[in-house]
């Protein structure tokens, strides 16, 4: 398909790790991205990995690219109340001058309980 | 570093009227991308420009507008407003060509 996929709700548990996951669209994306949206703010851009990667760790920051399957994932250790927002994967496509554009999921709502 | 601005935070306008929203990129970057964000559409690309060229257009009417100065500030215009503009809008920077992209706290437009 045309879109980028991801589940729409995720809860856990605090102290738990949680896994956001993401489908992408186009096998020779060059980056992906996980932004961090909380209510009535902009976008936090909490990681992003180039496509030669399989993976990046950021302290309690994981991402996992699988480009056969064009998938990526976002795992949070340790998750807190703090935590709780709405996750967005993002895809940008082709080479050069195309990398401006980002193309987004419709983002997945973390909710972390006590 | 100073972050990306969007001015003004919150704007309420008539149908009919027009509106202009400006963006400050991150000093050093100079590419602004714009987005709207609306809850049944999700986040939608407007366009994008680099050193005052528009390099990326989205699927909009063309009441939709920008441009760059040389400076790199960004402004939106959307002409003609329609209830169907209110919407939160996003403006992005990077430095040229991919990597890291920062997005402003955005605008929200709100039409009636």
């Amino acid at each position: 398909g045309e879109d980028v996929e991801q589940s729409l709700f995720l809860s856990v548990r605090e102290g738990d790790s949680s896994v956001i996951n993401c489908t992408y669209t186009d096998s020779s994306s060059t980056y992906l991205y996980w932004y961090k949206q909380e209510p009535g703010a902009g976008l936090q851009l909490l990681t992003y990995i180039f496509s030669n990667m399989d993976m990046k760790q950021d302290q309690r920051l994981t991402v996992l690219l699988n480009k056969k399957d064009k998938h990526l994932s976002l795992r949070i250790a340790d998750t807190q109340t703090g935590d709780s927002a709405i996750y967005f994967c993002a895809e940008a496509r082709g080479r050069g001058s195309t990398l401006g554009r980002l193309y987004f999921g419709r983002g997945t709502q973390l909710t972390v309980w006590p | 570093k100073a972050g990306v601005t969007q001015t003004p935070r919150y704007l309420i306008k008539t149908r009919g009227q027009q509106v202009t929203l400006s963006c400050s990129p991150i000093s050093g970057h100079r590419s602004v991308s714009w987005y709207q964000q609306t809850p049944g559409q999700g986040l939608q690309f407007l366009f994008e420009y680099f050193s005052e060229t528009q390099r990326n257009k989205g699927n909009f009417p063309g009441r939709f507008s920008g441009r760059q100065f040389s400076n790199s500030r960004s402004e939106m215009n959307v002409s003609t407003l329609e209830l169907g503009d209110s919407a939160l809008y996003l403006c992005a920077s990077c430095l040229g060509t991919g990597g890291e992209q920062y997005f402003g706290p955005g605008t929200r437009l709100t039409v009636t």
